[in-house]
């Protein structure tokens, strides 16, 4: 069955970096475009970004363009997340997802994982 | 502020049917593109409701439906359960933005 397990999660000070992990299981990782979305303690969920399939294409929610950059290992069938000057706002748990179609990533999200939690704060 | 405006809170009592409102722009359900609903119990994570409009997952009871129309889609739970209790948030495409977007979410309390 599919499987999406992050780690890396942790208390940060601001200004610091962090990078996440999630490891994928259970279905043909290499074919999937991959999703990060957090969700900060007490409110809604946040998309954060995109990597296609192929790792040639990525696309970032505002609040993070220019700090965080996602990447994968299809080797390794994982996902990354590299966060840099991370904020105060950037405090969440963050949520590695699959969409439900190789085809279109823009599409409903069918896989979750249980989420990493990230504290930024001095 | 979210791209896609539902309201924070609805109730109702057992039995009865609520409907959850999911507002968006040109860019995006003005768009032709589809809406999809989720369910979070607090502490879990999301779990796909209804897909591409008004498509049920397989285990997802029928008393959930949903449609859209225009800028506009909603989610309607008939024969409230106490289960029923979560968060639920639409999510869409914005191709102004190239990104999915959400909802702020709706509290559901089965009164």
């Amino acid at each position: 069955q599919v499987q999406l397990v992050e780690s890396g999660g942790g208390v940060v000070q601001p200004g610091r970096s962090l990078r996440l992990s999630c490891a994928a299981s259970g279905f043909s990782f290499s074919s999937y475009g991959m999703h990060w979305v957090r969700q900060a303690p007490g409110k809604g969920l946040e998309w954060v970004a995109v990597i296609w399939y192929d790792g040639d294409n990525k696309y970032y929610a505002d609040s993070v363009k220019g700090r965080f950059t996602v990447s994968r290992d299809n080797s390794r069938n994982t996902l990354y997340l590299q966060m840099n000057s991370l904020r105060a706002e950037d405090t969440a748990v963050y949520y590695c997802a699959r969409p439900a179609y190789t085809s279109a990533w823009s599409q409903q999200i069918d896989y979750w994982g249980q989420g990493t939690l990230v504290t930024v704060s001095s | 502020q979210s791209v896609l405006t539902q309201p924070p809170s609805v109730s109702g009592a057992p039995g009865q049917r609520v409907t959850i409102s999911c507002t968006g722009g040109s860019s995006n359900l003005g768009a032709h593109y589809d809406v999809h609903w989720y369910q979070q119990v607090p502490g879990t994570a999301p779990k796909l409701l209804i897909y591409v409009n008004n498509n049920r997952p397989s285990g997802v009871p029928d008393r959930f439906s949903g449609s859209k129309s225009g800028t506009s889609a909603s989610l309607t739970i008939t024969g409230l359960q106490a289960e029923d209790e979560a968060d639920y948030y639409c999510q869409s495409y914005d191709s102004h933005l190239s990104a999915l977007v959400f909802g702020g979410g709706t509290k559901l309390t089965v009164l």
